[in-house]
C-alpha cells in the first residue's frame, strides 16, 4: 500500500528566507510520480511541482524545487525567497504508475506553511 | 485554460437526504477521481474511474457512494442517505494520463463542493 509522510504539521518562515517541507513516501513499485500541490485559504489545490521516479535530474519551478532522494524515498519540497503569499498548506502525493486499470493519487497529511513579515 | 468545474459550490442538506454533486473535468482526460476533504484537513481519496468504470475505491467510499459518468462529459457523485459525518469539501479531479503522454500526469482539481449535513 501506499503511504505518504509528511512529519511538519505547521512550519514558520522568515519572509524572503528559503524553507525546505519534508515529504517521505512508501511504495514498492519503480514506477511512481511525485507531486506537490498548494492550497491557500481559498480552498483551491494548485499543482506546484512534479518528479517523477526515474527523472535523473531534481525537478525546479520557479521558486520551488524538490530535493529527490529515491534511495531514501524522500521528496522534499524547498521553496526559495519566501513570500507572504506562499502562506497555505502544502500537501506531498503520489501517483501509482504501475495500474494498468487506472491511477491512484495519494496524499499526505500536509503542512500548513505561515510566512511572516 | 481548460479546468474542472464543479457544482454546486455550496450545498446544504438533511441528514438522510441523497445529494448529487457534479463535475466537469477537462475534455481529454481520462481518470477521474473524487477526494474529500473535512475541514481543512488531508485530501482523502474516495474513488477513481477510467474506461467508465471504477478502477479504485477507498474504505470511506461504502454503498452510500456511487459514481457516474452519464454522457460523456459529467461525473458525478451520489451519496444517497447523508450523514453529519459526510460534512466535507469534495473535489474532483482529472489527470490525462501518468506515464506515455509526455507530460507530468498532474491531477487538476475543481474548486470543489462543499456539503454541510444538518
Amino acid at each position: 500500500a501506499q503511504k505518504i509522510t509528511q512529519t511538519q504539521p505547521g512550519m514558520f518562515v522568515q519572509e524572503k528566507e528559503a524553507v525546505t517541507l519534508d515529504c517521505t513516501y512508501d511504495t514498492s513499485d519503480p514506477s511512481y510520480g511525485l507531486f506537490w500541490y498548494k492550497q491557500p485559504s481559498s480552498g483551491e489545490m494548485i499543482f506546484l511541482i512534479y518528479q517523477g521516479s526515474y527523472d535523473q535530474q531534481n525537478a525546479t519551478e520557479g521558486r520551488y524545487s524538490l530535493n529527490f532522494q529515491k534511495a531514501r524515498k524522500s521528496a522534499n519540497l524547498v521553496i526559495s525567497a519566501s513570500q507572504l503569499g506562499d502562506s497555505a498548506m502544502y500537501f506531498c502525493a503520489m501517483r501509482d504508475d504501475m495500474d494498468n486499470y487506472g491511477q491512484n493519487f495519494v496524499f499526505g497529511p500536509g503542512t500548513r506553511l505561515s510566512v511572516l513579515p | 485554460e481548460p479546468e474542472v468545474t464543479q457544482t454546486p459550490s455550496h450545498q446544504v442538506t438533511q441528514m438522510g437526504q441523497e445529494v448529487i454533486l457534479r463535475c466537469v473535468p477537462i475534455s481529454n482526460h481520462l481518470y477521474f477521481y473524487w477526494y474529500r476533504q473535512i475541514l481543512g484537513q488531508k485530501v482523502e481519496f474516495l474513488v477513481s474511474f477510467y474506461n467508465n468504470e471504477i478502477s479504485e475505491k477507498s474504505e470511506i467510499f461504502d454503498d452510500q457512494f456511487s459514481v457516474e459518468r452519464p454522457d460523456g462529459s459529467n461525473f458525478t457523485l451520489k451519496i444517497r442517505s447523508t450523514k453529519l459525518e459526510d460534512s466535507a469539501m469534495y473535489f474532483c479531479a482529472s489527470s490525462e494520463s501518468g506515464t506515455g503522454g509526455g507530460g507530468t500526469g498532474e491531477l487538476f482539481f475543481g474548486e470543489g463542493s462543499r456539503l454541510t449535513v444538518l
